[in-house]
């Protein structure tokens, strides 16, 4: 498909494990974000990434939030020693990145993630 | 810092009612604003967006005016349809072309036949 694509959608896991949640963007959006949305709250901004690098880290809560995008295109968020506070829906956006439309996001549907 | 806050829902409306889903915001430069919608099943898509003050954002009939002596952003609708029922984030992005989104809450509308 033609939208952005997140894997898994659904991932259960134990506390204390590593996670892995991917992220594939609109071909050409060179502009990617990742977000977290907890339940009945908005979506949270994690890490922004214009090309391969992460060009605002901020929003990252601690050292066990990590994110690439190697080759500019796929992004991989990976979450060390998960905790239950960790269980969210992880969202993945991309941008074409024209200044003109800047805040106008595509998302995928998310991850969720729920440790045990 | 900045922040957005919009109505709490849960909305429910009937069909052919009139919608306004209220959102103001902080924040110390000129954002642009923008109004997401959830649908059922689906991601966040785009509604509508306004970037500087008293431009008025519009789509699928909804409308919103930026409105920055009252720093507001409400989202408006004529009349409701049941395909209207989702979850509504209003939004706001700093200046500059990095357009990270701080959102509100969201309000789930629920629109009945």
């Amino acid at each position: 498909g033609a939208g952005v694509s997140q894997t898994p959608s659904n991932k259960v896991t134990e506390k204390g494990k590593y996670v892995e949640l991917r992220c594939d963007p609109i071909s050409g959006h060179t502009a990617l974000y990742w977000y977290r949305q907890s339940l009945g709250q908005g979506p949270e901004f994690l890490i922004y990434f214009q090309g391969t690098g992460a060009a605002d880290d901020s929003g990252l809560p601690n050292d066990r939030f990590f994110a690439v995008r190697p080759e500019g295109s796929v992004s991989t968020l990976k979450i060390q020693r998960t905790e239950r506070g960790d269980s969210a829906v992880y969202l993945c956006a991309s941008s074409p990145h024209n200044s003109g439309r800047a805040g106008e996001l595509f998302f995928g549907e998310g991850s969720r993630l729920t440790v045990l | 810092g900045d922040s957005v806050t919009q109505m709490e829902g849960p909305v429910t409306l009937s069909e052919e009612a009139f919608l306004t889903i209220n959102c103001t915001y902080t924040a110390t430069g000129y954002p642009s604003l923008f109004w997401y919608v959830q649908y059922p099943g689906e991601g966040l898509q785009l509604l509508l967006k306004a970037t500087k003050a008293d431009d008025k954002g519009s789509n699928k009939g909804f409308e919103a005016t930026y409105r920055k002596e009252t720093t507001s952003f409400h989202l408006e609708k004529g009349s409701v349809q049941v395909s209207d029922s989702a979850v509504y984030f209003c939004a706001l992005s700093e200046g500059g072309s990095q357009g990270n989104l701080i959102f509100g809450k969201g309000t789930k509308l629920s629109v009945k036949p």
